[in-house]
């Protein structure tokens, strides 16, 4: 089994959408990560999580919000989809100590029509 | 703060060619560095890691990248490429003087194309 998990795997939705994207890790790391991938511009952070109670903005955390449900989970939900929030989302762990190296997820893909 | 900027949006080889994909870096204090390769439909796998020690980092199939402080570099090479190493890239960095809380910084990517 995977140590990443992200569900749903790829996602169609409309515009005004209120979407979740789900994030579970069984690597017992303390630290997740939400990204996203577009085409040139590599990957943005847009929020981060060091622990259950510690959640910050990343880069571009405007129109997302997040939830830490559980050390192994973490979800991102767009409220209001809007077209140019159409990409590829990336969930990542890392361990507290050490040497930030993270593990991503298979990636979600989504599409705002 | 830190930034990584890797300035190749696509680096094309024949297969049996050396590679080579640039990286610099920006930090205020010593670096963590990484390389991270991301095939199709798949997500990013770390390749190699530059922490502490040797300059020259070994990492998975056959890919090594060498740590230049002066230059703040971090290049990515292999020796004979493989059109199975066709992918995307990505360089990555965190300072290792840093307090608080931040996460890896990555580049843009560069996308490796290897042609047979």
């Amino acid at each position: 089994d995977a140590d990443v998990t992200q569900t749903p795997r790829n996602r169609i939705t409309k515009t005004g959408k209120r979407i979740m994207l789900e994030c579970s890790q069984t690597k017992g790391h303390d630290r997740m990560y939400w990204y996203r991938q577009d085409p040139g511009l590599g990957l943005r952070l847009i929020y981060y999580s060091f622990d259950v109670k510690d959640i910050n903005k990343g880069e571009i955390s405007d129109g997302y919000s997040v939830s830490r449900q559980a050390q192994a989970k973490f979800s991102l939900s767009l409220e209001s989809a809007i077209p140019n929030q159409t990409a590829l989302y990336f969930c990542a762990t890392s361990d507290s100590g050490g040497t930030y190296e993270q593990y991503f997820g298979p990636g979600t893909r989504l599409t705002v029509t | 703060a830190q930034s990584v900027a890797q300035p190749e949006d696509q680096v094309n080889v024949a297969e049996g060619n050396p590679l080579t994909v640039k990286c610099t870096y920006s930090v205020s204090g010593n670096p963590y560095l990484f390389w991270y390769v991301q095939y199709p439909n798949r997500g990013l796998q770390v390749l190699l890691k530059y922490i502490t020690g040797d300059n020259l980092v070994k990492g998975s199939y056959g890919f090594e990248a060498e740590f230049n402080k002066s230059q703040t570099s971090f290049h990515l090479k292999k020796p004979s490429a493989l059109v199975s190493d066709s992918a995307l890239y990505f360089c990555a960095v965190r300072d290792m003087g840093s307090t608080g809380r931040r996460a890896l910084t990555f580049g843009s990517g560069t996308r490796l194309q290897v042609q047979p």
